[in-house]
């Protein structure tokens, strides 16, 4: 079945640092990607819409400024949290959508901690 | 899209079978029902999808009525491994293709 790789699953970063998370489908080229957020306790939340060779779409209310997301390849997308602060500290999850069958395969996620 | 509801919080006990109900009212034509799992610190796994009737795998099944304007996942014999998240979602968005989750409901089963 489709996989989704994810990594790193897990980065703590100092308070004004950048952090790059990757997310890559190992078995099938993605055209859109998904990167969601999620705070202890609650739902996924959208963040953007990653689309190969084209901007990301994000969602009312996310920073593009803040959160770089990059889809340069049909297997890779990255997703950077510049000059991160403490209330960036989350846990981000990626999906890739595979067309040919229907799936939104994610990824593990990634736990990351400002401090 | 439409607007999924689900219970906060259900409780079980191993061996029992576990029904969770979703309403859509406002589901559309052309959508399909779809609920997946997340463990703590996990990414959210697909478990079952329909459209309607009843649908059944190795892991779930899956029951709408005619309506369409709810939906029921069904866990057969949960286990404490069963003890998850279980999101409900409904239709996809036609020109993104995102999905949107809802709040979910959360199965604490118990020895």
């Amino acid at each position: 079945g489709a996989v989704v790789s994810q990594h790193p699953s897990r980065v703590i970063c100092k308070s004004g640092t950048s952090v790059k998370i990757e997310c890559r489908s190992l078995d099938f080229q993605a055209t859109t990607m998904f990167w969601y957020r999620q705070f202890p306790k609650q739902s996924l939340m959208l963040m953007a819409t990653s689309n190969e060779g084209s901007k990301a779409t994000y969602e009312q209310g996310v920073e593009k400024d803040k959160f770089l997301i990059n889809h340069a390849s049909l297997t890779l997308s990255t997703l950077t949290v510049t000059s991160a602060h403490p209330e960036d500290s989350s846990f981000y999850i990626c999906s890739a959508s595979d067309r040919g069958n229907y799936g939104y395969t994610f990824g593990s996620g990634t736990r990351l901690t400002v401090v | 899209l439409a607007k999924t509801t689900q219970p906060i919080s259900m409780d079980s006990y191993e061996g029992q079978e576990v029904n969770i109900t979703c309403s859509h009212n406002n589901i559309a034509t052309n959508d399909y029902i779809t609920w997946y799992q997340q463990f703590p610190s996990q990414g959210p796994r697909f478990i079952i999808q329909g459209y309607k009737t009843k649908v059944t795998n190795e892991v779930a099944s899956l029951f709408i009525p005619a309506d369409r304007k709810s939906s029921t996942l069904s866990l057969p014999r949960v286990s404490l491994s069963d003890t998850a998240v279980y999101y409900c979602l409904v239709g996809e968005d036609v020109d993104t293709d995102k999905l949107i989750f809802g709040t979910g409901t959360r199965l604490q089963v118990f020895p």
